[in-house]
Parts: structure tokens; sequence; C-alpha cells
């Protein structure tokens, strides 16, 4: 089952308004990873991180770790159409044996 | 693009076909997995293989047989379906040295299956 929840599910913006979107874990994580899907296409990863309290920035796109290793955030600054699609967190699953996805949040960008 | 290819792209069969999903990747990696993907959910988990061996079965049914003839091939057998598993399969690999759960997932662009 998974570990990772996620929300929202959904996020209807404005072209040029923030985003952000959260994952949280009931226990510790080694890692998360963030993972983009467009529409009908497949998960492109983004980034891992493996830190407590590590961040990192991809452009617009900042990722950050918990300090306790149990939850992460995603945040995209100034939106634009190209951000469309859902954003993924994944981490360990039960048992820990491989990665589970997060449900998923949503994005729409109205230009 | 992807470096993980995927065949066929569409698939559509009837409930007493027999076909296979095939992928294949060059990046060296060690582990491959299988995921199934219904439309507005998450990607969920079917089967790994690292170094060639089937090493997570998620109590997938029988009627889903994967294989793994060498490092760079994975392939998905279905007979017998239903058409509740009408869905996107993907096809990912990782580098799988540091573990399952840390190494990046390369997906395949999918295949889309439906079953009438």
């Amino acid at each position: 089952g998974q570990q990772v929840m996620q929300i929202p599910q959904y996020q209807h913006v404005q072209e040029g308004e923030d985003f952000t979107t959260y994952c949280n874990s009931s226990t510790t994580l080694s890692n998360i990873q963030w993972y983009k899907q467009r529409p009908g296409g497949h998960p492109v990863f983004l980034i891992q991180l493996v830190k407590s309290g590590e961040v990192k920035k991809q452009k617009r796109l900042t990722f950050q770790f918990g300090e306790a290793k149990k939850n992460s955030s995603l945040h995209i600054t100034a939106t634009q159409t190209t951000d469309v699609g859902t954003y993924f967190c994944a981490g360990p699953g039960t048992g820990r044996r491989a990665l589970t996805f997060g449900s998923g949040t949503r994005l729409q960008v109205q230009p | 693009d992807t470096e993980v290819t995927q065949t066929p792209k569409h698939l559509v069969m009837g409930m007493t076909n027999k076909k296979s999903l095939k992928c294949e990747q060059h990046m060296g990696h060690r582990a491959m997995y299988w995921y199934k993907q219904k439309a507005k959910k998450p990607p969920e988990l079917m089967f790994v293989y690292s170094y060639e061996k089937l090493s997570i079965n998620e109590s997938v049914p029988s009627r889903f047989s994967p294989e793994c003839p060498n490092s760079s091939l994975l392939n998905l057998h279905l007979h017998a379906l239903q058409p509740e598993d009408s869905a996107l399969y993907l096809c990912a690999s990782s580098q799988g040295i540091l573990g399952l759960i840390n190494s990046p997932l390369h997906f395949g662009n999918g295949t889309r299956l439906t079953v009438t």
C-alpha cells in the first residue's frame, strides 16, 4: 500500500500565479522523488531529495524535504501553461521494497 | 522523448486473446519494472526484475505473466484479460545499484491497452 499522501488532488491557477503540492508520510523516508506527467504522457523524473531539510531548485521549481524526512513540497513560481500536468511524489512503499507513488496533484493553468 | 522503448503503443484485445507487451532499454540499468496506470490515478507497481530475476510481484493475477529474457528486455504476457484490466501499462528502468527505492525511474511511453 501507499505510504505517501499527496494534496491537493487538483489545482486550477491563472498563468503567473504560484502553485504548491505537498506530500506527507507517517514514517521517515530514506528519500523522496518527484515526477511530472503531462496529459497523455508518461511520468518524467524531476528530482530526488535525500537529506533532512534539503532544498533544491530547478528554474521556477523549488523542492523541499522536511527536517523529519516525513514530508516534502514542490513549489512552482509564476506558473506557465507548460507546467500543466500531474505532479507525483514517490517514496519507499510498504516494506520499503520499491517506490510507491503518491496520489498526484493535477495542475491546470489558465492562460 | 525517452530511452525506454515500449511496443505496441496501443493494443485492443479480446478476453480470449493472448498478447505480449515489450519493453527495451539500453542504459545499462539493472532493474526493470511494470506499472499499471488507470485514468487519473498514480502508477501502481506490478512487477520488478532486478539483475534479471523477479524480485517483486505485487500479488498480480496470473493472467499477467512477466518475462525478462536479458538485462535490456522486459516482456509482459497477457492472457484471458478482463475489461477492468484496460489501462496504460508503463515499463520503467532504474540503475538499481543503490537499491530499488533509491534509484530514479526512467519510464517508457506506455502501452494503452483496451480489453473488449
